[in-house]
């Protein structure tokens, strides 16, 4: 069961542009969204999190926005730069259940 | 301060053949996770210990799949016996803590990739 999807797996933007990625879920119970970077031939790493009272959290030039009433929240990279260029995947989850989107892939041109 | 450390980082098996994997966290993490990811999916919790007592199996195909974390310190993964969409990295985290908040500090190995013929 995929309740949390990333429908595009790719994205290409140019260098000091702005990156959207974003994620959908379905579980209305999940109170706790995250994204995590991901390089290859290494493990996740943990990038924002967001609860589910809040709409907004921001961290240097990543953002992460929250909508509640369309169960969607999408992260923001402003401006984008060449070194963030990695698969980036969204969490979402209660307690100890959490779940992971399949991944956007996403290159950064210089 | 070292990582999660995990080993073997590549292995290909045949099916029906039995295979372990090991993980060991960041000293003084009471949380151990073990993740399946299948090429093109995002990564699955398969179990999570809190030391050495699991807090959550749900997701671990109990048939052939089992895992054990005796001291609360490092764990093992085995798949017994392999089958062909066993095929998949296989991440291992830590935390300090567990709940929610907890996922903000967990920390990724770099993974086993599991290659099953």
């Amino acid at each position: 069961d995929q309740q949390v999807k990333q429908n595009s797996p790719s994205l290409s933007v140019q260098e000091g542009r702005i990156s959207i990625l974003n994620c959908d879920y379905t579980n209305s119970m999940f109170d706790y969204f995250l994204w995590y970077k991901k390089y290859p031939a290494e493990g996740p790493t943990f990038l924002i999190s967001i609860s589910s009272i809040k709409d907004k959290n921001e961290d240097g030039r990543f953002t992460v926005f929250l909508n509640k009433s369309a169960k969607h929240l999408s992260l923001h990279i402003v401006p984008s730069q060449p070194g963030d260029s990695a698969v980036y995947f969204c969490a979402a989850g209660s307690n100890n259940d959490m779940r992971f989107g399949a991944g956007t892939r996403l290159t950064v041109k210089p | 301060e070292a990582g999660v450390a995990q080993s073997p980082r590549y292995k290909i098996i045949e099916k029906r053949q039995s295979v372990a994997f090991w993980c060991n966290p960041i000293s003084g993490h009471a949380t151990l996770y073990w993740y399946q990811q299948i090429l093109g999916q995002g990564p699955k919790l398969l179990i999570q210990f809190q030391n050495n007592g699991v807090v959550d199996d749900s997701q671990l195909p109990k048939d052939r799949f089992s895992a054990e974390r005796l001291k609360g310190v490092d764990s093992t993964l085995k798949i017994q016996p392999a089958k062909l969409e066993d095929s998949a990295v296989y991440l291992c985290a830590s935390s300090l803590g567990t709940g929610t908040a907890s996922y903000n500090e967990q920390f990724f190995g770099p993974g086993t990739r599991l290659t099953v013929l």
